[in-house]
């Protein structure tokens, strides 16, 4: 069965620094999606994509991330400076964004700010 | 927020089935109830979405009441893999984005 891919599995960075992570969503789905979780809550939405265009940002904290999809595949979310309070999982998920089809989830990414 | 509520934590014994309740009483005709579950340390994994009609897969069967305020997931013969978070989530088909409550944490004892 196809999967989202992401790297890397596990970040420790230093806060002020700059870290970046990547997702391969499922060949052929045009909606991507980056969350966060932090320990003990559920995902939350930060950047909902469509192709290569953003849908939805309004809980992406502009100031300090970034996310973009060139080319409506890949994608890459940035935080810049990070922030003790980022420590968190940062999951993508993708889905062919058509009807009623489900989220997908790679395994996300576990920060740890120090 | 979710539009969801379920119970924080519940236990179920090896090989027997795991109900899992969620209400949803202000859920609208177009929207659509989805599970997932979430093993440690991975990303929630999707089991079955429905929309009125009872629905099953080779994980799960998922039953909405007939005024689909209220549905149950059931796992037909828990095993200690099937300890997870479990979360219930109702989203418009092609519309927002899920968003996820704190779930149920259900433990499968031996």
């Amino acid at each position: 069965e196809a999967e989202v891919a992401q790297s890397p599995r596990y970040k420790i960075t230093e806060k002020s620094q700059a870290v970046a992570f990547w997702c391969d969503p499922i060949s052929g789905h045009a909606t991507l999606y980056w969350y966060r979780q932090i320990l003990g809550q559920g995902p939350e939405l930060l950047v909902q994509f469509q192709d290569e265009s953003v849908v939805d940002d309004s809980q992406l904290p502009k100031d300090r991330f970034s996310a973009e999809r060139l080319k409506g595949v890949d994608s890459t979310l940035k935080i810049q400076p990070a922030e003790l309070g980022d420590s968190a999982m940062y999951l993508c998920a993708s889905s062919q964004g058509q009807f009623n089809s489900p989220l997908h989830f790679g395994n996300g990414t576990r920060l740890t700010v120090t | 927020d979710a539009k969801t509520t379920q119970p924080p934590s519940m236990d179920c014994a090896e090989g027997r089935a795991a109900n899992l309740p969620c209400n949803h009483s202000t859920i609208s005709g177009n929207e659509y109830v989805y599970w997932y579950r979430q093993i440690h340390s991975q990303g929630p994994q999707y089991i079955i979405h429905g929309l009125k009609n009872n629905e099953t897969n080779e994980m799960a069967s998922l039953i909405i009441t007939e005024d689909r305020k209220s549905s149950t997931l059931i796992l037909p013969h828990a095993t200690l893999r099937d300890t997870a978070v479990y979360y219930c989530i109702v989203r418009v088909a092609n519309g927002q984005n899920f968003v996820f409550g704190p779930g149920t944490r259900l433990s499968v004892l031996p």
